[in-house]
């Protein structure tokens, strides 16, 4: 596609309960990475993917978080047992190759609401 | 610990004056600097970046300073124009790895 794609847009979930959350990188994109952005707060890294592996995971907060990539496109992340403190809008960016960060192209994002 | 810092939650300008937005940092560790644009409900997009190596970026009516010594950087834009009202981020980029570090974001709006 001509942008990243994620989805949902919005959701609201009640504490406890696992949720997923999609990204579609632009097609031909090795790189994809997640990020997620608190209340008042800057863009905090979750985790890095090339190709379909996983290089950089340290930014994950705890085993809840999950992520994976298939054919080195679509990537899920996943949060299980959601808490309050999860509620955050999760980012996904791509890029054609590792860099600096000027090549990132970033999605819409996905707004968490854990209630 | 907050590696990167802007100081400013917000800032107002008036249109056709110059807009300087403020960054510090204290991981020795970036190798590039980078300012993003953020609309609301969209994701940030990529405005200019300078090398650590560097002092000065110009692209257009943007222009990145880097100040080493003081840890310090900033984003000048002149003339300012309404289109520039967003938030902007500043991030440093980890030499040898695939992570950006983001300042908390500073909302610039420009009154016409």
């Amino acid at each position: 596609g001509a942008g990243v794609s994620q989805s949902p847009s919005n959701k609201v979930t009640e504490k406890g309960k696992d949720v997923e959350l999609r990204c579609d990188p632009i097609s031909g994109h090795t790189a994809l990475y997640w990020y997620r952005q608190r209340l008042g707060q800057g863009l905090e890294f979750l985790i890095y993917f090339q190709g379909n592996s996983a290089p950089d995971k340290s930014g994950l907060p705890s085993d809840r978080f999950s992520a994976e990539r298939t054919g080195e496109s679509v990537s899920t992340l996943t949060i299980q047992r959601t808490q309050q403190e999860d509620s955050a809008v999760y980012l996904c960016a791509s890029s054609q190759s590792p860099g600096q960060g000027y090549g990132y192209t970033f999605g819409s994002g996905t707004r968490l609401t854990v209630v | 610990d907050q590696q990167v810092k802007q100081n400013s939650p917000s800032l107002s300008v008036q249109e056709g004056r110059i807009s300087i937005l403020n960054c510090d940092y204290t991981n020795s560790m970036f190798d590039y600097f980078l300012w993003y644009k953020k609309y609301p409900a969209e994701g940030p997009t990529f405005l200019i970046s300078i090398s650590s190596i560097k002092d000065k970026n110009e692209d257009g009516r943007f222009t990145v300073f880097l100040n080493k010594s003081a840890k310090h950087l900033s984003l000048h834009i002149v003339p300012s124009q309404p289109g520039d009202s967003a938030v902007y981020f500043c991030a440093g980029h980890i030499q040898g790895a695939q992570k950006l570090v983001f300042g908390q974001g500073t909302r610039l709006t420009i009154n016409p």
